[in-house]
């Protein structure tokens, strides 16, 4: 079964700083790219950041470019996505997914609460 | 940025019916555009792709149409399965963005 399960939220003081990590299982991870998509509560959805499939290849949203910073290690196929300092309107539920063109799989998500 | 809108914001439909849901991109994505269905507490699942592909398991009631900036989401004899919130989005480059939603309500 195609799985992706997101780990690291919580809750986090302004300026803080939290690692998210997205464990794939199911296929073969090393040949996907792979995004985090964020929702904030009750609000839609917002795309953050795109790692290509060998990690060379990094695109982000401007709203997040400078304080987040996406990772993999094909190793462990795993995902992360590094955050700095946080803010207020950086609170959502942070969601992985599998991207091959478009995403197609997503994992359950994982909360970050920013507030003091 | 493309800017995609969603219309309508709601849409009160009985069980049967038939619902349409529109996206509109700011700018030509060709025919690089998703739609997702997502319900309460849960992640986004992918309907249709490239327009109108469905998706592996998605139900023919579902179908896609569209290209260039103007697109379509139908739902087709409507089940109670159905109501749940809609969202479209392109990848036809970066940044990725979304619609605001459409959420299909019980009429």
């Amino acid at each position: 079964e195609v799985q992706l399960v997101e780990s690291g939220g919580g809750l986090v003081q302004p300026g803080g700083s939290l690692r998210l990590s997205c464990a794939a299982s199911g296929f073969t991870f090393s040949n996907y790219e792979m995004n985090w998509v964020r929702q904030a509560p009750g609000k839609g959805l917002e795309w953050v950041s795109h790692i290509s499939s060998s990690g060379t290849t990094i695109y982000s949203a401007d709203s997040v470019k400078g304080r987040f910073t996406i990772s993999r290690d094909n190793a462990k196929n795993s995902v992360f996505l590094q955050m700095n300092s946080l803010r207020a309107e950086d609170t959502a539920v942070y969601y992985c997914a599998r991207d091959w063109g478009f995403t197609d799989i997503w994992g359950l998500g994982t909360m970050v609460v920013v507030s003091s | 940025e493309i800017v995609m809108t969603q219309s309508p914001a709601t849409q009160s439909v009985s069980p049967g019916e038939t619902a349409t849901l529109s996206c509109r991109a700011s700018q030509s994505v060709s025919n690089n555009l998703v739609w997702y269905q997502q319900k309460p507490g849960q992640p986004p699942r992918l309907l249709i792709f490239r327009t109108s592909t469905r998706a592996t398991g998605v139900p023919v009631r579902f179908s896609g149409s569209g290209s260039g900036t103007e697109f379509t989401l139908t739902i087709s004899s409507l089940q109670s399965e159905d109501f749940a919130v809609y969202y479209c989005q392109h990848y036809n480059n970066w940044p990725l963005t979304f619609g605001g939603g459409t959420k299909v309500e019980f009429k």
